[in-house]
């Protein structure tokens, strides 16, 4: 049965610090890894797609890396600012052709 | 409408009644899923519809939770004699097609459920 883990579970930092978000999968049969956003009271914003095939994916300051026979995922964000304030999830999709998801992390973001 | 509509978008019900929730997809969407997120969390997997086939049932954690999807587009959440631990926050999400691929899902903005 795969289990996603996200670590940490809560991340508070100074707006313009670097920083990264990880995330691990226990059985690395899947088709790709999906990161997103989740504002408070809203659905989830996609962030970031890498197949299996692929190794990272970067949409501007962020950064998505994908390490499958390890079972993990980082998700980098650059330049922090307050507006990334939100919970960041992370989600793998397998055979069983539904995505699974970790329990996010909440990040804030100090001005 | 351009994304997906969830409704209603906050629910307070008393334990033992029943309650649905209902999900408009993107129009064109032919899969559908829905989620559940409990306070502090990850989502939850409950249910899948893809075109006419059957539906994927295997995340409803019992027999009072049921959905179904008229006509391959709306679909209704039905939750029978409601307890306080079906409290969350339940995310709808429709995709092109069978996501195994490139497809990205579309999320709601999801139906909070509180039961008293």
């Amino acid at each position: 049965k795969q289990e996603v883990t996200q670590i940490p579970a809560a991340l508070s930092v100074p707006e313009g610090e670097n920083l990264v978000l990880n995330c691990s999968f226990t059985d690395s049969a899947i088709y790709n890894l999906q990161w997103f956003r989740q504002d408070p009271g809203k659905g989830l914003t996609s962030l970031l797609l890498i197949q299996s095939s692929q190794r990272e994916q970067t949409s501007g300051r962020l950064n998505a890396s994908l390490d499958k026979s390890s079972g993990r995922s980082t998700l980098y964000i650059a330049a922090s600012q307050p507006g990334d304030s939100a919970t960041y999830l992370c989600a793998v999709w397998g055979n069983t052709g539904k995505l699974i998801f970790g329990q996010g992390t909440t990040l804030q973001v100090k001005p | 409408g351009a994304g997906v509509s969830q409704s209603p978008s906050n629910k307070v019900t008393e334990k033992g009644k029943d309650v649905e929730l209902r999900c408009d997809p993107i129009s064109g969407h032919t899969a559908l899923y829905w989620y559940r997120q409990s306070l502090g969390q990850g989502l939850e997997f409950l249910i899948y519809f893809q075109g006419n086939s059957a539906p994927d049932k295997s995340g409803l954690p019992s027999d009072r939770f049921s959905a179904e999807r008229t006509g391959g587009s709306v679909s209704t959440l039905t939750i029978q004699r409601t307890q306080q631990e079906d409290s969350a926050v339940y995310l709808c999400a429709s995709s092109i097609s069978r996501a195994s691929g490139a497809n990205v899902l579309t999320f709601g903005a999801g139906s909070r459920l509180t039961v008293l």
